[in-house]
């Protein structure tokens, strides 16, 4: 199985709104990504989680909340978002640094802000 | 700051020609330089390059590593409308940190 799965493909929601991005994989990698990608502009990094634990977060505004709770889900909560927010969001998973592996990337969820 | 250039960011060519799309990176503990293709929706996988001058190749698709300058081309030969996509490259650090350059959109015209 060398898929991440993510849910839902697509998701239009309210400034008011809370909802959830959810992102599975069974590859057995310890580390998972979220990514926001605007039209005609590369996957740009916002979290990284290493062992279910927080590694890295570029900047990423408090409306943006990640989650990991097991090995294999990492969970992404939106609220009060901007329509500016409007994007796909990526999931990613690989091997951690240990073992040099590629990221591996959901098909996306497209989020509509409005 | 960590970062990953890709040039050209446009190339329309015609379908049988070769095309080579160059990255240069400048990445702190760099680990690795990963290819992708995207199309619609996710990127997808193309190559991990992690050693110097070593090409790695898939079909009409071949990439090569370049430590010493930071830099790294992927080459596609015999071009398909089928090629057409955006190519994006990658540095990946030893906090598993991957950074992706701007792309470059390849059209490929019969």
């Amino acid at each position: 199985d060398t898929e991440v799965t993510q849910t839902p493909k697509h998701l239009v929601m309210g400034m008011t709104n809370k909802k959830s991005l959810k992102c599975e994989q069974h590859m057995g990698h310890r580390a998972m990504y979220w990514y926001k990608q605007k039209a005609k502009k590369p996957p740009e990094l916002m979290f990284v989680y290493s062992y279910e634990k927080l590694s890295i977060n570029e900047s990423v505004p408090s409306r943006f909340s990640p989650e990991c709770p097991n090995s294999s889900l990492l969970n992404l909560h939106l609220h009060a978002l901007q329509p500016e927010d409007s994007a796909l969001y990526l999931c990613a998973s690989s091997q951690i640094d240990r073992v040099v592996t590629e990221a591996f990337f959901g098909q996306g969820t497209r989020l509509t802000v409005v | 700051e960590d970062k990953v250039v890709q040039s050209p960011l446009s190339l329309v060519v015609h379908e049988g020609d070769t095309v080579t799309l160059n990255c240069s990176y400048e990445v702190t503990n760099f680990r690795s330089l990963l290819w992708y293709k995207q199309e619609k929706k996710a990127p997808t996988f193309l190559f991990m390059l992690t050693s110097s001058g070593i090409e790695k190749k898939s079909g009409r698709l071949s990439s090569i590593l370049d430590k010493k300058e930071l830099f790294s081309i992927l080459n596609i030969t015999a071009t398909q409308t089928g090629d057409s996509a955006v190519y994006l490259c990658a540095g990946k650090t030893s906090y598993d940190k991957v950074i992706f350059g701007p792309g470059t959109s390849l059209s490929v015209i019969p």
